[in-house]
């Protein structure tokens, strides 16, 4: 079964530092999506992504990030510089949209566990 | 926005019936799903409404009423690997239909 894949599963870096997330949607799906969790906290929409572009972002998401599909098979999440609460479990997601077939809902990939010290 | 309730955490025995129940007040609304998550992992679909009523699906049904921003998940026959978190989320009528998710129950499944 297809699914979402993500690396590194955990990064650790120092404060200041820029990092990137990676992720590899379903081959199929049009529409990409970041949320984070921190730790013991509930699951918060970062953005959303669509004909290579951004479609919808969230307060959080401010000028330190940045999002890119640099080809075919992977989105990226960019943190300029990172800063101490920005450690979270990152979560990238894909969905068909609009698939009269599907309820559409969200495919979530493993996630990445972003430290920053 | 949207602001959506759940309780926080609930406990039950193995091979009973347990209720999470989930209200939500939205401007917009396109559908609401139940995710299951394991500590540590990433969330995974369990169930999806956007018409009211029931929807089963094995062990598991969710429930929603749209005139009372309610829904509820139903899960029968607990099994001790039902302990986890279940996230409420709702859809936004949104170009790219958004989810945004309540804090989650943890429900702890006792012998």
């Amino acid at each position: 079964e297809p699914e979402v894949t993500q690396t590194p599963s955990h990064q650790v870096t120092q404060m200041g530092q820029e990092v990137i997330l990676r992720c590899v949607p379903i081959s199929n799906h049009l529409y990409f999506y970041w949320y984070r969790q921190i730790l013991g906290q509930k699951v918060e929409f970062l953005v959303s992504f669509y004909n290579n572009e951004i479609s919808e972002k969230s307060e959080i998401f401010d000028d330190q990030f940045s999002v890119e599909r640099p080809d075919g098979s992977n989105f990226t999440l960019k943190i300029r510089s990172t800063k101490l609460e920005d450690s979270a479990m990152y979560f990238c997601a894909s969905t068909p949209w609009g698939d009269p077939s599907s309820y559409n809902e969200q495919f979530f990939g493993p996630g990445t566990r972003l430290t920053v010290l | 926005g949207q602001n959506i309730d759940q309780p926080t955490e609930m406990t039950a025995t193995e091979g009973a019936i347990v209720q999470i129940n989930c209200t939500y007040q939205t401007s917009g609304f396109n559908g609401l799903f139940w995710y299951q998550q394991h500590a540590g992992e990433a969330p995974t679909f369990l169930s999806y409404n956007v018409l009211d009523g029931l929807e089963e699906k094995g062990r598991f049904s969710s429930f929603l009423s749209r005139s009372k921003g309610y829904s509820y998940l139903l899960l029968k026959e607990l099994q001790m690997k039902d302990s986890a978190s279940y996230l409420c989320a709702v859809r936004e009528d949104t170009n790219a239909g958004k989810s945004t998710f309540g804090d989650g129950t943890t429900l702890t499944v006792k012998p």
